[in-house]
């Protein structure tokens, strides 16, 4: 079936530093692919998607990349702030339905 | 414009109470959806529906149910709480099935 897998958090960082979340997906088809951010207390926000392959979303200086090959849509940033501090979540839309992955901790500190 | 917004921000029920959670959107999408959110478990589909009048079970719907009456509304109802179904429940809507899901701010509920 239809599946998302995310690396287990937390991550920890310092202010700055690089970021990295894998995100690799099972799915039949072509799937759209999502990150979506949630900050404490609140609701989901979309951060990006990718329709189709070797697509790049991008947003707030966060960055992935529909690879099809390796059925991945790894999020990066290349310099995290204190306020990044949140959790990510990657997901696919297969037909109708969203499918989240369990989510990803992400902590900077200064 | 509002957004997807939802009633009440938090609840505690007794087991074997009944409650009603509302979401509302004022974007018009036709497709409106319940999640719930629970630790290491990412957000699970509960209920959904593709349009007013409308409703389908999505991959956990035991022990709920849903009304949309309108378009703008998506209702959903607990008959008979039980612990289990103590977590954040979070609505989301969007305009067609294959667009982006906008979500709401969520509801924790806590069954005792």
């Amino acid at each position: 079936g239809n599946s998302v897998t995310q690396m287990e958090g937390p991550v920890t960082l310092s202010e700055e530093a690089f970021l990295t979340i894998n995100c690799t997906y099972t799915a039949t088809g072509y799937p759209s692919l999502f990150w979506y951010v949630q900050y404490p207390g609140e609701g989901l926000q979309l951060l990006l998607k990718a329709t189709k392959a070797d697509d790049k979303g991008s947003n707030k200086g966060f960055e992935a990349t529909y690879r099809k090959e390796t059925t991945s849509f790894h999020l990066e940033k290349g310099s995290v702030q204190v306020s990044d501090s949140a959790v990510y979540f990657c997901a696919l839309l297969t037909g109708d339905k969203l499918i989240f992955g369990t989510g990803t901790r992400l902590q900077v500190f200064p | 414009n509002a957004g997807v917004t939802q009633t009440p921000k938090f609840r505690v029920l007794k087991t074997g109470q009944s409650m009603t959670l509302l979401c509302a959107q004022d974007m018009n999408h036709e497709y409106m959806y319940w999640y719930r959110q629970d630790p290491g478990m990412g957000l699970r589909l509960i209920h959904y529906s593709v349009g007013e009048g409308t409703t389908a079970k999505g991959e956990v719907p035991d022990g709920y149910n849903v009304s949309r009456l309108k378009k703008q509304n998506f209702l959903l109802g607990l008959e008979s709480a039980a612990p289990s179904q103590t977590s954040v429940y979070f609505c989301a809507s969007s305009y067609k099935g294959e667009d982006t899901q906008y979500f709401g701010p969520g509801t924790r509920l806590t069954v005792l």
